[in-house]
């Protein structure tokens, strides 16, 4: 399977600026990535859908201001969490596809800590 | 709305024990189906998959899980299991169940295997 980094895999930040998380496909051309919130004892949550070059699309409920979403690239893409919140502390997830596949792939994950 | 549920947050085995994960959909039109597999302080993997075809699947690792329509489920079975198997183990369903990764997870069982 394709090899999706993610960094960095932890981060602690101060109430109201920004975190940027990284996710890039290593050897896979990414068409298209998601990016997951995970919430203790909580399920993995779809946050958004971003196509290469195109405006990411975001699921209901997640506010496409406060979480910024760049896939300028078919190996990377970012998560900006601006002004950032305790309520924010999270472990995001992204995930790759590509064009006609029923199959993702998983980055290890950034534990983002809101102070 | 879709949803995943799995109905078992912590399973307790020893070794040798067979093992059977409940997951169940609510999805009326066609599903994609996926089990993944994290380890402690690893990324999500994939175990298996359906997507058509025989409904009896079998994965990495001596897993097999089997589709079945009429029940919304797809669980998760091993004959034997190894310590090496503590881990979570998670449900997914495509999001609109097209070709795309973009999944609904269930909120993950966690298994503990006793050496």
């Amino acid at each position: 399977g394709a090899v999706v980094s993610q960094h960095p895999s932890r981060v602690i930040c101060k109430s109201g600026t920004s975190v940027k998380i990284e996710c890039r496909s290593l050897d896979f051309q990414a068409t298209t990535m998601f990016w997951y919130r995970q919430f203790p004892k909580q399920s993995l949550m779809l946050m958004a859908t971003s196509n290469e070059g195109s405006k990411a699309t975001y699921e209901q409920g997640v506010e496409k201001d406060k979480f910024l979403i760049n896939h300028a690239s078919l190996t990377l893409s970012t998560l900006t969490v601006t002004s950032a919140h305790p309520e924010d502390s999270s472990f995001y997830i992204c995930s790759v596809s590509t064009a006609g596949s029923l199959e993702a792939f998983f980055g290890q994950g950034t534990r983002l800590t809101v102070v | 709305a879709q949803s995943v549920s799995q109905h078992n947050h912590h399973v307790i085995l020893s070794e040798a024990a067979s093992l059977e994960l409940g997951c169940n959909y609510s999805y009326g039109g066609t599903v994609n189906l996926f089990w993944y597999v994290q380890y402690p302080g690893q990324h999500l993997q994939l175990l298996l998959k359906y997507f058509s075809g025989d409904p009896l699947v079998k994965g990495i690792k001596g897993f097999e899980a089997e589709f079945i329509k009429s029940k919304f489920s797809f669980n998760l079975r091993k004959p034997s299991v190894q310590w090496s198997d503590t881990a979570e183990y998670f449900c997914a369903v495509n999001k609109y169940g097209g070709s795309q990764g973009n999944l609904i997870f269930g909120k993950g069982t966690k298994l503990s295997v006793k050496p």
